[in-house]
Order: C-alpha cells, then sequence, then structure tokens
C-alpha cells in the first residue's frame, strides 16, 4: 500500500530564518506531488506542483520554493522566512493516471 | 479565475436532524471531491465524483454533483456527534498535473 510520510509535524521558527519542510511517497512509482497552504481558518491553497523529478510548477508567487531531487521525494524551503509564512502545509500525492489525492499529516509552521 | 465557494461557512446543529453543505463553482468542470478535516489534523477523503448526475453515499453522508448547474451537496442525514468536523469541496481543474482548488470549507458541529 501507499503511504505519505510528512515532517516536521509541528515548527516554530523565527522570521528571516530558512526552512525546509519535506515529504516522502513509498509504495509507488512516479507520482505527482504537491504543497498546499492552509491559512488559520481557511480553505487549502494550491503552491507547488511536479510531475517529475526536477520539474516544478509553481501557482502563487511567494517567499518558497520546492524542489524534486528524488522521484518521490518532494522539499518545500525558503531562505528567508517571513510573519505571512505561518500556516498549516500539506503535502499530496496523486498517480498520474487517477484523480483522487491523497494529504500527509501535515506541518504546522508558525513564524515569530 | 476559478472561485469554489461553500455555503454555510459555519453550521450547529442538533443530533438527528438533517441538512445540507452547498459548493457551487464558477467554471466547467466535471470533477468534485469531499474532504474532511478534523481540527489540526490532515484532510480525509470523503468522496469523489466524476460525473454529472454522480451521487456517493457513505453512511450518514451523500454528496451529489450537478456539472450543469456547477453545483455539489453533501447531505447529512441524522447527525451524530462523531460528524463534527470542517468539510471542504474542491473541484479539479487539471491541466497535466492535477490542480484542486478548495472551498473556504464548513466547520461542522454537532451538538449531542
Amino acid at each position: 500500500s501507499q503511504t505519505i510520510h510528512q515532517w516536521p509535524a509541528t515548527l516554530v521558527q523565527p522570521v528571516g530564518s530558512p526552512l525546509s519542510l519535506e515529504c516522502t511517497v513509498e509504495g509507488t512509482s512516479n507520482p505527482n506531488l504537491y504543497w498546499y497552504r492552509q491559512a488559520a481558518g481557511r480553505g487549502l491553497q494550491l503552491l507547488f506542483y511536479s510531475v517529475g523529478i526536477g520539474q516544478i510548477s509553481s501557482e502563487v508567487p511567494q517567499n518558497l520554493s520546492a524542489s524534486r531531487p528524488q522521484d518521490r521525494q518532494f522539499i518545500l524551503s525558503s531562505k528567508k522566512l517571513l510573519l505571512s509564512d505561518s500556516g498549516f502545509y500539506l503535502c499530496a500525492w496523486n498517480r498520474p493516471s487517477e484523480t483522487e489525492a491523497f494529504f500527509g499529516q501535515g506541518t504546522r509552521l508558525t513564524v515569530v | 479565475e476559478l472561485k469554489v465557494e461553500q455555503n454555510p461557512l459555519f453550521l450547529s446543529m442538533q443530533e438527528g436532524k438533517n441538512y445540507t453543505i452547498y459548493c457551487n463553482y464558477s467554471t466547467t468542470s466535471d470533477r468534485l471531491y469531499w474532504y474532511r478535516q478534523d481540527p489540526g489534523k490532515s484532510l480525509e477523503s470523503l468522496f469523489v465524483l466524476l460525473s454529472n448526475g454522480a451521487v456517493k453515499q457513505e453512511g450518514r453522508l451523500m454528496a451529489s454533483l450537478d456539472t450543469k448547474a456547477r453545483l455539489s451537496t453533501l447531505h447529512i442525514t441524522a447527525a451524530v456527534h462523531d460528524l463534527s468536523a470542517t468539510y471542504f469541496c474542491a473541484v479539479d481543474i487539471t491541466q497535466g498535473a492535477q490542480k484542486l482548488v478548495f472551498g473556504q470549507g464548513t466547520r461542522l458541529t454537532i451538538n449531542p
């Protein structure tokens, strides 16, 4: 069966510090991978998606970047965090031939 | 720009009652998803609706899709406390990789 791992679960970082969130998928190959952000009390916003190694598409201009160094690994990064980067970050995956996406457990990021 | 609007955003109801959550969207799509989110948790897939007129039921929840009206409904029958959560609809506007545009979410509270 397929599983998705996302870490860390919670993170408190000072303004101006770097960020690295990691997501890995097991039990499948060549998945589509996604990073979403959920602000407090709001819906989810798609930040990045990737259809293959090294292929990253950005949906919104922001202070964040994403990378996919391996087939089943997706990393969300920032060089300098802003207060507005606080939120709940969710990684997701789906098979290219299918429509349903599956979400990781999320990382709650608080920038102070 | 695609807009996905849920109604209501907050719903407090008594156990045993019936209610409906509405999800309207502004562009053509024949794929819509419903997710459940418990506080501080990730998203759990509830229903995948892939065609006009699709209806799916699981326990006390039933979801339907009318692509002509650009409307999906999530109906709750004889609500129980365990159904308290935030419910999101998401419209699929896939172009290459899957892109989900989420509604704002409906926070459902069911009182004993």
